[in-house]
């Protein structure tokens, strides 16, 4: 069974301009939740989407928004990018029920400049 | 909402020892997650548990679910210089399905 897919690995974005970060659950998996991690910060937590409709939220601004498709994979979007917005961006994938384990994908590197 | 402590922040051992971290929380939890993290990698899960005090191994990994459901403890015997990276607990309360993370274990090796 393939793992959870993040697309792209590495990115380069300057100030001002938006981004979309991609993810592939594993197969089956219904719930995908998104990841902000910075040196210092740990995991944020951005948002959990399960069939298509956005089931958590953390504390981000709006510029981060998310979705998810009927095959269960999801893209995030970063609106006017900000330096501080650089940082390692995670999603993981689970069936989505309550006791449930959650598998994350490698991580896409985003850095603004 | 929810808050987990986890400890300690980093810990220095040489090739051989055992290594004991914790997580605690201000809410019941009904599961518990332990992630190690590579450097520019994503997290993997290593053990979970789902019942309170159920004790559970990985190889050299054991882990246990506190009986008050408000926390959990990784071990690791024999530390190898693999073992190098940052360990994460994660819970989830027994409302709702999001995760929340500890800040996470920074472990290092020395052989």
């Amino acid at each position: 069974k393939a793992g959870v897919t993040q697309t792209p690995r590495y990115l380069i974005k300057t100030r001002g301009q938006q981004v979309t970060l991609s993810c592939s659950p594993i197969s089956g998996h219904r719930s995908v939740s998104w990841y902000q991690q910075t040196p210092g910060q740990g995991l944020q937590f951005l948002f959990e989407y399960f069939s298509e409709t956005q089931r958590n939220k953390g504390n981000f601004p709006g510029r981060f928004s998310g979705r998810q498709f009927s095959n269960s994979r999801s893209e995030m979007n970063v609106s006017t990018l900000e330096l501080g917005d650089s940082a390692l961006y995670l999603c993981a994938s689970s069936q989505g029920g309550m006791n449930t384990e959650a598998f994350f994908g490698q991580g896409t590197r985003l850095t603004v400049v | 909402g929810q808050q987990l402590n986890q400890s300690p922040q980093s810990m220095f051992i040489q090739e051989g020892e055992d290594v004991s971290m914790n997580c605690t929380s201000s809410s019941i939890f009904n599961t518990w997650l332990w992630y190690k993290q590579d450097p520019g990698e994503g997290p993997v899960l290593l053990i979970a548990l789902y019942k309170a005090g159920e004790l559970t191994s990985n190889g050299r990994l054991t882990a246990q679910f506190g009986i008050t459901r408000k926390d959990s403890f990784l071990n690791i015997s024999a530390s190898i210089p693999s073992d190098v990276g940052i360990y994460f607990c994660a819970g989830r309360p027994t409302s709702g399905s999001r995760l929340t993370f500890g800040e996470g274990t920074q472990l290092t090796v020395n052989p």
